[in-house]
């Protein structure tokens, strides 16, 4: 069974500072594995996916991850956080057909400024 | 691609009467989900379907809840009757089945307000 686990429900950072958001899957095939982000009162929008083509995935507004199969995680970077950057967001996996996605609970980012 | 489209934005209603949302998803996508997602339980997939049949519907609440997806580009999630624990944000979202990494792409969502 596929599954994702986000740590840390909340997290802070200072504008500039690095972002970092974490994932673990749990997967009994090779995975797909997404993350999206969610503005206030808007959908969840696609900020990257890994597809096995690379290990170090590059999103939209200078986020990227990197995944990695011994660590079963799929880790979110930013290297500077924008006030913009401020919103909610979530890791997930699909399934073996690629069709039915499992989400994460979610990590909620502060940018402080 | 105008995107998935969902309607209404805003629904306020009272206890008991009868809740319809709708969603167009995008043109080609042949599959369709629908969420919940609340403080409390989070994004929860309620149903989805594939060439317009109903694949998985484990996550329905319960009998007050149905879909169904007539066609190809439009789906609808009813509730009835509505109740105060049915307040949330409902999602639609579509994906196209051509590669397995394929990504959905959600709605704006409908906010819902039983009172």
């Amino acid at each position: 069974a596929q599954s994702v686990t986000q740590l840390g429900s909340h997290v802070s950072v200072s504008e500039g500072a690095l972002v970092l958001l974490r994932c673990n899957y749990s997967s009994s095939v090779p995975p797909y594995l997404f993350w999206y982000v969610q503005y206030p009162n808007q959908g969840l929008q696609l900020l990257l996916k890994y597809t096995s083509a690379a290990t170090l995935v590059k999103g939209i507004n200078g986020f990227e991850a990197e995944f990695k199969k011994s660590e079963t995680s799929f880790h979110l970077t930013k290297p500077s956080a924008h006030m913009s950057d401020a919103a909610e967001y979530f890791c997930a996996v699909s399934d073996i057909t690629g069709n039915q996605f499992y989400f994460g609970t979610g990590t909620s980012l502060t940018v402080i400024p | 691609d105008a995107g998935v489209i969902q309607s209404p934005r805003h629904e306020v209603t009272e206890m008991g009467q009868e809740v319809t949302l709708r969603c167009k998803p995008i043109s080609g996508h042949n599959s369709l989900f629908w969420y919940r997602q609340t403080m409390m339980r989070g994004l929860e997939l309620l149903i989805y379907f594939n060439n317009n049949v109903p694949i998985d519907d484990s996550g329905m609440p319960e009998d007050r809840f149905s879909a169904k997806m007539p066609n190809a580009s439009f789906s609808t999630l009813k509730i009835q009757p509505s109740e105060p624990r049915d307040s949330a944000v409902y999602f639609c979202a579509s994906r196209s089945g051509g590669q397995l990494y394929n990504e959905q792409f959600f709605g704006p969502g409908t906010r819902l307000t039983v009172l």
